[in-house]
């Protein structure tokens, strides 16, 4: 099985800041690879997919970048609506799996 | 709207069985991969099972020959019947539709509770 790792697991940013995740595979996945935004409470929400295509209505300052086994996801200016657990996923083979998470909490 | 919506969770002691449902509207349900993800409170999410567009499926180890993933596209639904429950299945469960092979639509998700 493919493993996923995500750091930091917790990240402490204000209104306005560049924030960056960082998502690993075990192996190479090419760009199989989507980020979920989760709030408490509420169902998961497609972000980006395949590595770097924004999810329609998803707002721009959300991109993602990388390949192979080495993926981010950027927002670019932090807004209130953003403090949430943001997950990577991997589906480049079965079993698809998911990185144990990174929550994104005000400064 | 494109929507999914889950039923079938509740309180189920260890060793017992549980169908749960998924009801798709307002997509050709027929054209899509579909979905079962699992999220223990507090935890991260764990996917549980897929079924293709032409019946096929597949499991992770730790579910693997007590859970069933089925799919009657008459119906526009979804089931998974899990079976040889135990309190580790514990979870909210979110079924949720495959486009790009990406999870693009979850539904709000069902409690299972396994507990004696």
């Amino acid at each position: 099985d493919i493993q996923m790792t995500q750091s930091p697991s917790t990240l402490s940013a204000s209104v306005g800041d560049r924030v960056t995740i960082t998502c690993r595979a075990s192996q190479s996945i090419s760009s199989w690879l989507a980020w979920y935004q989760q709030k408490p409470g509420k169902a998961p929400k497609l972000l980006i997919y395949k590595a770097s295509s924004l999810e329609s209505g998803v707002p721009s300052r959300f991109s993602g970048s990388g390949s192979g086994t080495e993926f981010t996801l950027t927002i670019s200016s932090l807004q209130p609506d953003d403090f949430a657990t943001y997950y990577c996923q991997q589906y480049n083979s079965y079993p698809f799996t998911f990185g144990p998470g990174t929550k994104v909490d005000i400064k | 709207e494109v929507q999914l919506v889950e039923s079938g969770g509740g309180l189920v002691q260890p060793g017992g069985s549980l169908r749960l449902s998924c009801a798709a509207s307002g997509f050709t349900f027929s054209s899509y991969d579909m979905h079962w993800v699992r999220q223990a409170t507090g935890k991260g999410l764990e996917w549980v099972s897929a079924i293709g567009t032409a019946g096929d499926t597949y499991y992770p180890g730790s579910v693997k020959g007590r859970f069933t993933i089925s799919r009657e596209n008459a119906k526009n639904s979804l089931y998974l019947q899990m079976n040889s429950l135990r309190a580790g299945d514990t979870a909210v469960y979110y079924c949720a539709r495959a486009s790009h092979y990406a999870f693009d639509i979850w539904g709000q998700g069902t409690m299972v509770t396994v507990s004696s």
